[in-house]
């Protein structure tokens, strides 16, 4: 059985740094393209980043573009999101996501929350 | 960026009654790479349907899912209880990947 289980949320200032990790087990880590999706308060998901298999090929939604870099561990089953220049709007809840292949979102994480916030 | 309108933004109906959800594209989604992810309240979304027709892994068959283009339906023949929650299709054609709004289903 799939499983994905995040860290490293918690209350951050605007400017501040994260960085989320997320814990995979179940499945084959290194051969799975990986994805951030986050939630704000009441609103639909959004897709953040995806990562490739091999950690070589990585793709950001334009908001977060500069400012977030995800990366991954294959030795150690672990995604990563370090998060830089946090705004306000960057606050949600952070899943992290198994996909199949570049398709769907199959296996999801329970998420962590980011408040960002003075 | 593809943008997904769902409709409608509310459904209120009873147990035992069929739900249709509308997902529209706002540019064709040729390869029918389209999701729908059901979401109940405190969890994860989850996945229910992909590749806009194919049933995930432990979805019971009364969700079905269907269209191609820019018009896609996720149907849920008879309601169970635990069915009522917010859906949102998605789409990973191109990117941004993006997501619908979403249809909260609750009970009438």
């Amino acid at each position: 059985e799939v499983h994905l289980v995040e860290s490293g949320g918690g209350l951050v200032q605007p400017g501040g740094s994260l960085r989320l990790s997320c814990t995979a087990s179940g499945f084959t880590f290194s051969t799975c393209a990986m994805s951030w999706v986050r939630q704000a308060p009441g609103k639909g998901p959004e897709w953040v980043s995806s990562i490739s298999g091999k950690g070589d090929t990585t793709y950001y939604t334009d908001s977060v573009k500069g400012r977030f870099t995800i990366s991954r561990d294959n030795s150690r089953n672990t995604l990563y999101l370090q998060m830089n220049s946090l705004r306000t709007e960057d606050t949600a809840v952070y899943y992290c996501t198994k996909r199949d292949g570049w398709h769907q979102f199959d296996s999801w994480g329970q998420g962590t929350l980011v408040p960002v916030s003075s | 960026e593809i943008v997904l309108t769902q409709s409608p933004g509310t459904l209120s109906l009873s147990p035992g009654e069929r739900a249709t959800l509308s997902c529209r594209a706002s540019q064709s989604i040729s390869s029918s790479d389209l999701a729908w992810y059901q979401q109940k309240r405190g969890q994860a979304p989850r996945l229910l349907i992909y590749g806009a027709s194919s049933r995930a892994t432990g979805i019971p068959d009364r969700f079905s899912g269907g269209g191609s283009g820019t018009d896609f339906t996720l149907t849920i023949s008879r309601l169970e209880p635990e069915d009522f929650a917010v859906y949102y299709c998605q789409q990973y054609v191109s990117s941004p990947l993006t997501f619908g709004g979403g249809t909260k289903v609750e009970i009438k």
